[in-house]
């Protein structure tokens, strides 16, 4: 089955410092990759997704980059903001059921 | 903004005794999920329902557990005999379709505690 890796576990950046989180994935099937933020006591919440067409997507302070070759993907925040803190999951999917969660990254943005 | 909505918020059982967990999906969505994250590690997929069958399950989902849509609206998750290792937050998800655009979407969780 699908494995995704993503790193780092956690990560602290000064307010308005850039923020990556790197994933790497196994299955080569896989054409869809969302990334979820996810607050205390809350569920994943959608936050931007990238699909195997496309090598670049942006949202306002957000990106992502996938690099099927690698199999690798990562999402950029810029200018981050307190609010920004949350850990975030990347995620692939293969099959059409099922959503293949990373280990998350912990996001502690310093005001 | 429709969203997937989940009952109770935090649910505590004593080991051995059965839990439901409730969700409600977004109205229009076709594709159910359950997942399950264990405090402080990744979520992890457990079982994907469609047309009223189980479609995909994971090795989590034995025979323990059991997924329902009793109704036009809930869908339902049930754990027979608890055990404390489900102790775990358990979330739904709906997808109203298999195409490229269509993205699942969570519910806010259900917080199991087997005591």
């Amino acid at each position: 089955g699908e494995n995704v890796e993503q790193h780092p576990s956690t990560l602290s950046v000064q307010e308005g410092d850039s923020a990556v989180i790197k994933c790497t994935y196994s299955d080569s099937a896989s054409n869809y990759f969302p990334w979820y933020k996810q607050e205390l006591g809350k569920g994943p919440q959608l936050i931007i997704d990238i699909r195997s067409n496309v090598g670049e997507k942006k949202d306002q302070r957000i990106a992502v980059t996938l690099n099927k070759t690698a199999k690798h993907f990562s999402l950029h925040i810029t200018e981050t903001q307190p609010e920004d803190s949350a850990v975030y999951f990347c995620a692939a999917m293969t099959s059409y059921q099922k959503v293949t969660f990373g280990t998350g990254t912990k996001l502690q943005v310093i005001p | 903004e429709p969203e997937v909505t989940q009952t109770p918020s935090h649910q505590v059982t004593q080991m051995g005794q059965e839990v439901i967990l409730r969700c409600v999906p977004i109205s229009n969505h076709l594709y159910f999920y359950w997942y399950r994250q264990i405090l402080g590690q990744k979520v992890e997929f457990l079982v994907s329902f469609y047309n009223n069958e189980i479609s995909e399950k994971s090795e989590i989902f034995d025979d323990q557990f059991s997924v329902e849509r009793p109704d036009g609206s809930n869908f339902t998750l049930k754990i027979r005999s608890t055990k404390l290792e489900d102790s775990a937050m358990y979330f739904c998800a709906s997808r109203r379709g298999l195409s490229s655009t269509d993205t699942q979407y969570f519910g806010p969780g259900t917080r199991l505690t087997v005591l």
